[in-house]
C-alpha cells in the first residue's frame, strides 16, 4: 500500500495560488493518484485526479512529473472558502486508501 | 439526488453495548467502504466491499464488524463497544478508479 507524505499545513491569503504537494515514492506502476478535500464536520469531497503530466478541471489543476513519486495539487486564487485539509491518495482502482493525515490549508483575508 | 446516507449521526452509548451504524447508497456503486477520523490521525480505512458478499480489512478493522448482503447498504458493526471507538465514522462509495463520495459522518462517544 503506497503511502503518502504532505505538509502538515500552509498559510496562504485570498486570491493566491497555492500549492501543495505530496511525496509518493513507492507508488506502484496502476497507481493513479487522487485528491480530495474536507471541511470540518464533512466527508472528504473529490477534487481531482490523475496518471501522469498534468489534469486540469474547473477547481484545479494536479501536476504529475515524469517518474510519479511526487505530485502537486495547485489552486488558482483561492479564497477564505478553501480553507480546508487537503489530501493525496495513490491506489489502483479500488482496494485499501490511506489518508494520512493531508494538509491543513489556511486561507486568510 | 444521488447520496450516501448514514445513521444514526450521533450515538452516545456505554461499553460492552452492540451496536450498528447503517450506511446506504443509491448510485449503484459496488464499492464501499468505512473509515475512522480521530484528531492528528486523519482517515484509517477500516472495512471495505468490492461487491456484494466480498469484504476485506483495511488498516484498523480490530473491534469491527461489517456485512455486504445488498448492493445499496454497508452496515458497520461494534459487537461489544470500547471507549477507545470513539470517534467520527465516514461510509463512502465509489465508482472507478479511486473517486469515493462520503457519506455525513457519525459521530459515535462509547462512554
Amino acid at each position: 500500500l503506497a503511502k503518502t507524505t504532505q505538509p502538515i499545513s500552509m498559510d496562504s491569503y485570498e486570491g493566491q495560488e497555492v500549492n501543495i504537494t505530496c511525496s509518493h515514492n513507492n507508488i506502484a506502476t496502476n497507481d493513479y493518484i487522487t485528491w480530495y478535500q474536507q471541511f470540518p464536520s464533512q466527508g472528504p469531497r473529490f477534487i481531482i485526479q490523475g496518471y501522469k503530466t498534468k489534469v486540469t478541471n474547473e477547481v484545479a489543476s494536479l501536476f504529475i512529473p515524469a517518474d510519479r513519486k511526487s505530485s502537486t495539487l495547485s489552486l488558482p486564487r483561492v479564497s477564505l472558502s478553501d480553507t480546508a485539509v487537503y489530501y493525496c491518495l495513490v491506489g489502483d482502482n479500488f482496494n485499501k486508501f490511506y489518508f494520512g493525515s493531508g494538509t491543513k490549508l489556511n486561507v486568510k483575508p | 439526488e444521488a447520496q450516501v446516507t448514514q445513521n444514526p449521526r450521533y450515538l452516545i452509548t456505554v461499553t460492552g453495548k452492540k451496536l450498528t451504524v447503517t450506511c446506504s447508497q443509491n448510485m449503484n456503486h459496488e464499492y464501499m467502504s468505512w473509515y475512522r477520523q480521530d484528531p492528528g490521525l486523519g482517515l484509517r480505512q477500516i472495512y471495505y466491499s468490492m461487491n456484494v458478499e466480498v469484504t476485506d480489512k483495511g488498516d484498523v478493522p480490530e473491534g469491527y464488524k461489517v456485512s455486504r448482503k445488498e448492493k445499496r447498504n454497508f452496515p458497520l458493526i461494534l459487537e461489544s463497544p470500547s471507549p477507545n471507538q470513539t470517534s467520527l465514522y465516514f461510509c463512502a462509495t465509489g465508482t472507478a478508479y479511486n473517486e469515493q463520495f462520503f457519506g455525513p459522518g457519525t459521530r459515535l462517544t462509547v462512554l
